[in-house]
């Protein structure tokens, strides 16, 4: 079973902020919180990770909260490009646990 | 980052046969994993595969049906044998680089089609 709870779908407005929620409640100490977002017909793409502080890249920003039970993916500017369907995994480095739950299916509007 | 080139991108197989499907990567990785992806599914860990050892099988899927080799640290195969329709699927493998923290980089994936 999946460690994470991600709602199944969720529309986002071009150019505003797209913000994915992710629980995982029983994360443990060594556990890194992933983001992977899949674009139809293509491989997962790695977007974002971080352990316990808040990160950020040139694609997301990734806020965890204080007592690391759930997470959240910030797209700032959504485009219609960003429409995919995005995976939040939690994962100790180099273990053999590297499951995809059924992810958040966003769809970025006009 | 790293390139993750599978071959073949596609195929269409007849039942019973066995196909073999490799997957390149431009840099050393430390761990490979195989996934299933069924049509407007997510994806489903088959094996964990690291060189010099036994590949790790997820429940449900056993050596017999998807043999995998690992002979170096760029390269992986992944073999569906005895093929039925309901292995119709899309096989992707990713690879975890050496001195990365976690990040997993995928292939396009095999589109495989059983006849």
């Amino acid at each position: 079973d999946a460690k994470t709870t991600q709602p199944p779908s969720m529309d986002c407005a071009e150019g505003r902020a797209a913000n994915l929620p992710c629980n995982h409640s029983t994360i443990s100490g060594n556990e890194y919180v992933y983001w992977y977002r899949q674009i139809h017909s293509q491989g997962p793409q790695y977007i974002i990770h971080g352990l316990k502080n808040n990160e950020t890249n040139e694609m997301a920003s990734l806020i965890i909260t204080e007592d690391r039970k759930s997470s959240t993916l910030i797209l700032p500017h959504a485009t219609l490009r960003d429409t995919a369907v995005y995976y939040c995994i939690v994962r100790v480095v180099y273990n053999n646990d590297m499951r995809f739950g059924a992810g958040t299916r966003l769809t970025v509007k006009p | 980052s790293a390139v993750i080139s599978q071959k073949p991108s596609r195929d269409i197989c007849q039942r019973g046969t066995s196909l073999t499907i490799q997957c390149q990567v431009d840099s050393q990785v430390t761990m490979m994993f195989w996934y299933r992806q069924q049509p407007g599914q997510s994806l489903t860990l088959i094996a964990t595969a690291n060189q010099g050892s036994e590949a790790t099988y997820e429940s449900g899927f056993v050596i017999d049906k998807f043999p995998i080799s690992r002979p170096n640290l760029t390269f992986s195969t992944l073999t569906v044998s005895n093929m039925s329709p309901e292995d119709s699927s899309i096989y992707l493998c990713s690879g975890e680089l050496r001195g990365y923290t976690g990040e997993l980089f995928f292939g396009e994936g095999s589109r495989l089609t059983v006849l």
